[in-house]
């Protein structure tokens, strides 16, 4: 079955300290890739998109991430945290030929000052 | 509109009773699209609209669930005989047009629904 992998459920860091949250999906096909991030009590929302070229993609709040097609990996970065940050992260994947979203099970981060 | 709204943002219901669930997408989005997320994981894709026609309902539970689309703009989730296991956060999107033309998809604040 097709699915979305994150492998990371909560992870705590302290503001400044680099992130990197991983993704990998089961998709044998040509797959669109998306990052969201859902802030305490607001809605999902985008953080960054991959349809194609350049595999290294960069979104909004200095996040950034690289689709690594051998690894079926989708992997999101952040140099330096802040305490802002802190929210609930979701990696989701869609075939080319569908416009249905799979989501991973979500990962939760805090950060502290 | 500035948004995806949803309402009800809350709603209680006793186990069998019927409950709709209603989505107000971005105006001028032709996609929307319905997602059920349980506590503690991803979203679930339900079903997909462009316009008024279904094209894919492959995620809906069960026959008790019904989604409709009738004038192309404001979509309602119905659930009926609802049971415990519904409970979950019900989530709607839209989108100006598919994923395959490079658009994203806006996701709506959701509606919980607690069944008792």
């Amino acid at each position: 079955a097709q699915s979305v992998s994150q492998h990371n459920h909560h992870v705590i860091l302290s503001e400044a300290a680099s992130l990197e949250l991983g993704c990998n999906y089961s998709y044998g096909g040509t797959v669109n890739l998306f990052w969201y991030v859902q802030y305490p009590g607001q809605h999902l929302q985008l953080l960054l998109k991959y349809f194609s070229g350049d595999p290294l993609v960069k979104g909004i709040k200095g996040f950034e991430a690289e689709f690594i097609k051998s690894k079926f990996s989708f992997n999101l970065r952040k140099p330096s945290v802040q305490w802002s940050d802190t929210a609930e992260y979701f990696c989701a994947v869609a075939l080319r030929s569908t416009d249905k979203l799979i989501f991973g099970t979500g990962t939760r981060l805090q950060v502290f000052p | 509109g500035a948004g995806v709204s949803q309402s009800p943002r809350y709603k209680v219901a006793k186990r069998g009773q019927d409950v709709a669930l209603r989505c107000d997408p971005i105006s001028g989005h032709v996609s929307l699209f319905w997602y059920q997320q349980a506590l503690g994981q991803g979203p679930e894709f339900l079903t997909y609209f462009q316009n008024e026609a279904q094209l894919d309902k492959s995620g809906l539970p069960s026959d008790r669930f019904f989604a409709e689309r009738p004038e192309g703009s404001v979509s309602t989730l119905k659930i009926q005989r609802t049971q415990q296991e519904d409970s979950a956060v019900y989530l709607c999107a839209s989108s100006l047009g598919p994923l395959s033309s490079y658009n994203e998809q806006f996701f709506g604040p959701g509606t919980r629904l607690t069944v008792l």
